[in-house]
């Protein structure tokens, strides 16, 4: 157990639908990134977040956005759904707002749009 | 740019040493990492290495780094049943975007698979 939470652990939709994905991270880590896994792109990054702000982004699409609130848990939200959203996405979240050291992974949310 | 590649196969007999490699590609890696994941589970972290470093010894685990070839490997020692899994290669990058953050870019994965 690494102490980061995801929830919901599964999510089947439909197209053109908006969903949140929330995550809490371990207790005391003030960055949160995450990520998706898609049998045809792999693990990507999509964005970061470090004690509320917005640190970096990644290959996040402008339908997808992400917040971190003040108790430090942070959401990613998916709208306008499409088929190829499909797929795992991940919550990982460190102490530091560089992330070089150790990243910590959820156990991830499977999203199915039908 | 950046990539990271692995073969995305493996099996092994119990009882032997796998031995999964990783080619990376951008030299400002600062550390590299080995990722476990089980079937309908998360990100498992096995171990990492800093880019200053060769050889990083953990129980069962030996990883080396060639950093010349840009060269890493994961080997388990007496892999078991319970070691079949993929594992994820990801290297650590500085991206300055904003506020400056390392972010880990993931090789595809390779699937391990341990025949009794």
């Amino acid at each position: 157990d690494s102490g980061v939470t995801q929830t919901p652990k599964h999510l089947i939709t439909a197209t053109g639908q908006r969903v949140t994905l929330r995550c809490s991270p371990r207790s005391g880590d003030l960055s949160v990134y995450w990520y998706q896994q898609s049998l045809d792109q792999g693990l990507q990054f999509l964005i970061q977040y470090y004690n509320g702000e917005e640190r970096a982004k990644g290959n996040i699409l402008e339908r997808f956005s992400a917040q971190q609130f003040p108790d430090l848990h942070s959401e990613l939200n998916l709208s306008s759904l499409e088929l190829g959203d499909s797929a795992l996405y991940f919550c990982a979240s460190s102490s530091q707002p560089g992330g070089a050291e150790t990243q910590y992974f959820g156990p991830g949310t499977r999203l199915l749009v039908l | 740019g950046e990539d990271v590649e692995q073969s995305l196969f493996l099996s092994v007999r119990e009882g032997d040493s796998s031995v999964i490699n990783c080619t990376y590609t951008d030299s400002s890696s600062t550390y590299l990492y080995w990722y476990k994941q089980e079937p309908g589970a998360g990100l498992q972290l096995l171990t990492y290495i800093f880019s200053n470093m060769d050889m990083k010894q953990d129980q069962r685990l030996t990883v080396l780094l060639n950093k010349k070839d840009k060269h890493l490997s994961l080997r388990i020692a007496d892999t078991q049943t319970g070691d079949s899994a993929i594992y994820f290669c990801a290297e650590s990058i500085i991206r300055y975007s904003g506020a400056g953050s390392y972010q880990l870019t993931f090789g595809k994965g390779t699937k391990l698979s341990v025949i009794p």
